[in-house]
């Protein structure tokens, strides 16, 4: 079954990190650049971070460069997202999808939550 | 960055009206332009992309239309499970904007 699957997310305490992880399966990881999108209570999306093929380019949102970091392990069909000097702005649902003709993104995982509070 | 406003935020419907959104960016993106429907406690379905290509399952029902700043959604008979959050989103540069969201409910 082709899908994404996000883990990782929990309650952190400001100025705290975490690691979120996106197990992609039923299909060749490497074949796609990846993204991580994510959506604040009550609020839109927000796209914050993506991946080439073999991790050569990336690209970040403002509001998470120097903060979060990017990376994937085709060999282990999963991407990944290393957060640190968490925010209490950063709580939100995360999401990981892969990027479909023109940067579209043809599946999403189902979400994992992130709260920042002391 | 290029910001997306979307119009209406929210529109009340019937089942069996046509309903149209409507998305504008804030400098030329070609047809690099997507839109995705949001049901609560699930990730975001793509709809159309470049702006009016129908993705791979979606009811043709859905079309989306547009070129440069300005590009439409419609749905041209809402169905039941079409209460939903729209969004676009542009692809033409990172970051890939989306627009603040358009909610369609029940009437």
């Amino acid at each position: 079954q082709v899908q994404l699957e996000e883990s990782g997310g929990g309650l952190v305490k400001p100025g705290g990190s975490l690691r979120l992880s996106c197990a992609a399966s039923g299909f060749t990881l490497r074949d796609h650049y990846m993204t991580w999108i994510r959506q604040a209570p009550g609020k839109g999306l927000e796209w914050i971070s993506h991946i080439s093929y073999t991790g050569t380019s990336i690209y970040y949102a403002d509001s998470v460069r120097g903060r979060f970091t990017i990376s994937r392990d085709n060999a282990k069909n999963s991407v990944y997202l290393e957060m640190s000097s968490l925010r209490a702005d950063d709580t939100a649902v995360y999401y990981c999808a892969r990027d479909f003709y023109g940067s579209s993104l043809d599946l999403w995982g189902q979400g994992a939550l992130v709260t920042v509070s002391s | 960055d290029i910001p997306m406003t979307q119009s209406p935020s929210s529109l009340s419907a019937s089942v069996g009206d046509r309903v149209t959104i409507t998305c504008r960016a804030s400098q030329t993106i070609g047809t690099y332009l997507n839109w995705y429907q949001h049901k609560p406690g699930k990730g975001p379905n793509l709809l159309i992309y470049r702006a009016s290509s129908l993705q791979s399952g979606v009811p043709s029902r859905f079309s989306g239309s547009g070129s440069g700043t300005d590009f439409t959604l419609t749905i041209s008979s809402l169905q039941p499970e079409d209460f939903a959050t729209y969004y676009c989103q542009q692809s033409y540069s990172a970051p890939f904007t989306f627009g603040p969201g358009t909610k369609v409910d029940i009437k």
